[in-house]
Parts: structure tokens; sequence; C-alpha cells
């Protein structure tokens, strides 16, 4: 069982908005680290869509974003696109366990 | 743009050990900037964290690995390396080497390919 909580699983329409919770605790998103957020597709190595909270690397399209409050975060996709179907994947660091920390991973499926 | 790519062998025997290396390309391992990690994932599940180390050898391990993970840096070749003793079945995983290239543990911007390794007689 994952330190970081996700559902396991969400859905929406092309065009739609989703959102994919990571829920923590005190002693690590609630303490103050980042959460970072991955996209991984079938077959290949996960991607990092979102650093520290809300930032987005070089080449992430803005219908992703990232926000963060008290001891959760969340990743909005809007606009859904087909291509969007993946596996996604939270991250954080724990102080109690000294160790970074992932989220168990929501698969996104695009009706 | 930093490539990284991750070789070793696929099998290997139960209570033996794993070993892979990661070669670093498209920049230094010693570049101050970045972080170098170790990530596995089982076939079909999610993401674990193995340990990180920086170019002066600092590491940082899972404390549920740490007895049996060594990683280790070899700036003249631009590798890094992992090993893990006394494997079983379940170290069997994709293990992907990985930068972080603002800090310790601030999101991986760069990730090999992955290799997949699995423990069996």
């Amino acid at each position: 069982q994952s330190v970081l909580t996700q559902p396991p699983s969400v859905s929406g329409a092309p065009g739609q908005r989703v959102t994919i919770s990571c829920t923590g605790s005190s002693s690590n998103i609630g303490t103050g680290y980042d959460v970072h957020w991955y996209q991984q597709l079938p077959g290949i190595p996960p991607q990092l869509l979102i650093y520290g909270n809300t930032n987005r690397p070089s080449g992430v399209p803005d219908r992703f974003s990232g926000s963060k409050s008290g001891t959760s975060a969340s990743l909005a996709i809007t606009g859904l696109q087909a291509e969007d179907e993946a596996d996604y994947y939270c991250q954080s660091y724990d102080s109690s366990l000294s160790a970074v920390i992932f989220g168990g991973g929501t698969k996104l499926t695009v009706l | 743009q930093l490539q990284l790519q991750e070789s070793g062998p696929g099998l290997v025997k139960p209570s033996g050990t794993l070993s892979l290396t990661c070669t670093v390309s498209g920049g230094s391992i010693s570049s101050s900037s970045y972080y170098w990690g170790w990530i596995r994932q089982p076939p079909g599940k999610g993401l674990e964290w193995i340990g990180t180390t920086y170019y002066s050898g600092s590491t940082y391990y899972n404390p549920s690995l740490k007895s049996r993970v060594t990683i280790s840096v070899d700036t003249s070749k631009d590798q890094f390396s992992l090993k893990l003793s006394s494997v079983t079945a379940a170290d069997t995983a994709v293990y992907y080497c990985a930068g972080d290239g603002r800090g310790y543990g601030s999101g991986s911007d760069y990730w090999g390919q992955g290799t997949l390794v699995t423990v069996s007689s």
C-alpha cells in the first residue's frame, strides 16, 4: 500500500476536464514537500508532467496543471484527448521514511 | 539533451546479485545540477524508488531496500551503477535510471528506456 493515495482509475470523454488526486499526510505533502506528476504511456518510461507542485517542463501542454493544498495534491487535465490515455503517478518525499515516495498510480481512460 | 541508457544482465538467479549500469550521454554526470537515481516497476505494478546518488558519491536509499542496495558513481565514465543483493522473485521488475535536474527528489526529467530484470533459476 502506497504512502501517497491515488484513485486506481478515472475516466472522461474527449474535451472534458478530469482531475487526479494524490492524498498524503503530515510527514510528506502536509509538511511542504513538493509534489511531482508523471505520465506513463504503455511500454515506455514515465515522463515528467509537473514538478514543484505547479510547474510544467518545457514541451508539456498547458492542458496539464497541478495544484497542492494541505496534505493533498491534484493533477488536472483539460480538453481531454485520446492520447492522454495513460497511467499517472504522483511523487513526493516523506520525512518519516526518509524516502522518495510514489503514489500507486491512476489509470486514465478516455471514453 | 541528456540521454540515459541502462545495461546489465536480464536474468539473475535467486539469492544472487543484480547489477546494472546507467550511462549518461549528452552531458556530464558531474553536473552540479543533477542527482541520479534508480526506480523500478514490477510487471503490471507501480513505481518504486530504489535510491539516488550525486557525483560526489553521496547516496540516499529506500529504507525498505537499504540493507541490500549499493549505488555508486564513476565520473570518469559518466556512469552510475546499482547493485541489489540477495534477490528473490519479488525483485523482478523493469529497472529505470533517471536524472533529477533540480536537486534530490525534485522530479526526474530524464529517464532511461528501462531494462527488464527477471529473477529466476
